[in-house]
């Protein structure tokens, strides 16, 4: 039973244009949502994060949503470039430490943006 | 600043052996997590600890799998005996507290493959 849903294993975007990666999540108790990328043959590495108490978070070309009542999120990158071609995780946690602070990932989508 | 760093990268094994992977976290943080992706299930967490104690390994797939982490400095992974369906790329990440909303660094990972 997934907790945290990529249901799009990959996608693939025009150099410049926008890439949009959605998250899906079941559990109404998780309240922080992270996104990680990973290259091949490297660990996953931090993207940028949400808190349930906010929208939207922006960081330079990244800017992931957060819609509560849908339990939804998504990432979109403008512009996308070749070096943004790697996998996407989506991950969410509970709120404070122990098994709550616990990171439950997707699947992963993997993004080819094409020059 | 070094990363966490892992060992060996690959490893080859025969069903049977013991097989054991080592993880440095990055100096200063105080939780460890160990983590495995494979194709079907993606990435899922194994255990954590938090100041060297391990404080959730529900996720640990059987008694063939132990951790420890006898300093701030190092932990194992401990597969034994292997099995082929153990093959997978095994991640150790570190972040300063056990919390969700701290990041997780991940190192590069060990690619195991069980004959």
């Amino acid at each position: 039973d997934q907790q945290v849903k990529q249901n799009s294993p990959s996608l693939s975007v025009q150099e410049g244009r926008i890439s949009i990666l959605n998250c899906d999540y079941t559990n109404s108790m998780f309240d922080y949502f992270l996104w990680y990328k990973k290259y091949p043959a490297e660990g996953p590495t931090f993207l940028i994060s949400i808190s349930s108490i906010k929208d939207k978070n922006e960081d330079g070309r990244f800017t992931v949503f957060l819609n509560k009542s849908a339990k939804h999120l998504s990432l979109h990158i403008v512009p996308s470039q070749p070096g943004d071609s790697a996998v996407y995780f989506c991950a969410a946690s509970g709120a404070g430490g122990g098994s709550q602070g616990n990171l439950i990932f997707g699947k992963g989508t993997k993004l080819s943006v094409k020059p | 600043d070094a990363g966490v760093i892992q060992s060996p990268r690959h490893e080859v094994t025969e069903m049977g052996q013991e097989v054991t992977l080592r993880c440095k976290p990055i100096s200063g943080h105080n939780s460890l997590f160990w983590y495995r992706q494979t194709m079907m299930r993606g990435l899922e967490l194994l255990i954590y600890f938090n100041n060297n104690v391990p404080i959730d390994d529900s996720g640990m797939p059987e008694d063939r799998f132990s951790a420890k982490m006898p300093n701030a400095s190092f932990s194992t992974l401990k597969i034994q005996p292997s099995e082929p369906r153990d093959s997978a790329v095994y991640f150790c990440a570190s972040s300063r507290s056990a919390g969700g909303w701290d990041t997780q660094y991940f190192g590069p990972g060990t690619r195991l493959t069980v004959l």
